[in-house]
């Protein structure tokens, strides 16, 4: 079965603190990918990042950062140094080798406060 | 032009209508998806299609009738839906077969009175 947890459902933090946003996932599969997507107010689910099962190469770009450990399922989010426009929800996504399946977490909200 | 759009935005209606939802890509892709998400809740798959042709279907009911006329096109026909049905309901598109990035639409807010 494929499952995404994203244990934190809210979180705040003042403008300029760093925070993460948690990831875990199951799967059987050995080829999958995994995503982050966020959801500004306006509704639509903007891309952020797509990982394979095959690098666990921490990525950064810009303010962003991702942690990859294959050992404890996870793909952790960092932001740093957080802006107001930060503040959206943010979707953790696997996808599985069959078909064009995509399986997302609950969301986290964050908040960030000026 | 926007890479997914969806219309309309917004629609209220009662339990005894029938609408459509619309949604267009301009990206090129061939697979397009619907998807419900409610709140608390994880985006729920509701159908895939791939070059028109339906491959997932997660057991939605009957009163959501999907139509793909071609790749660039889908829409979500609704009639006697239920009040637990108003959500936000996203339309997105990917290459098929690949595991790129789904791009999604604003998303429809449905309300059913």
């Amino acid at each position: 079965a494929q499952k995404v947890t994203q244990a934190q459902t809210e979180i705040s933090v003042v403008e300029k603190e760093d925070v993460t946003l948690d990831c875990v996932y199951e799967t059987r599969d050995t080829t999958y990918y995994l995503f982050w997507y966020k959801q500004p107010p306006s509704g639509e689910l903007v891309f952020l990042i797509r990982r394979n099962s095959f690098d666990e190469q921490n990525e950064i770009s810009g303010r962003y950062s991702w942690n990859f450990q294959k050992s404890t399922s996870s793909f952790n989010f960092t932001i740093t140094a957080s802006q107001v426009v930060d503040s959206a929800v943010y979707f953790c996504a696997l996808s599985a080798v069959q078909g064009n399946q995509f399986y997302f977490g609950t969301g986290t909200s964050l908040t960030v406060i000026p | 032009e926007t890479g997914v759009t969806q219309t309309p935005r917004h629609l209220v209606m009662g339990m005894t209508n029938k609408k459509s939802l619309k949604c267009e890509q301009h990206l090129g892709h061939n697979a397009m998806y619907w998807y419900k998400q409610s709140a608390k809740k994880p985006l729920e798959l509701m159908f895939v299609y791939n070059f028109k042709e339906q491959t997932e279907n997660n057991s939605v009911p009957s009163r959501f009738s999907p139509e793909c006329p071609n790749s660039s096109h889908l829409f979500l026909h609704l009639h006697t839906l239920q009040p637990e049905d108003s959500a936000l309901y996203l339309c997105a598109s990917s290459q098929e077969r690949d595991f790129g990035e789904l791009f999604f639409g604003e998303g429809s807010r449905l309300t059913v009175l």
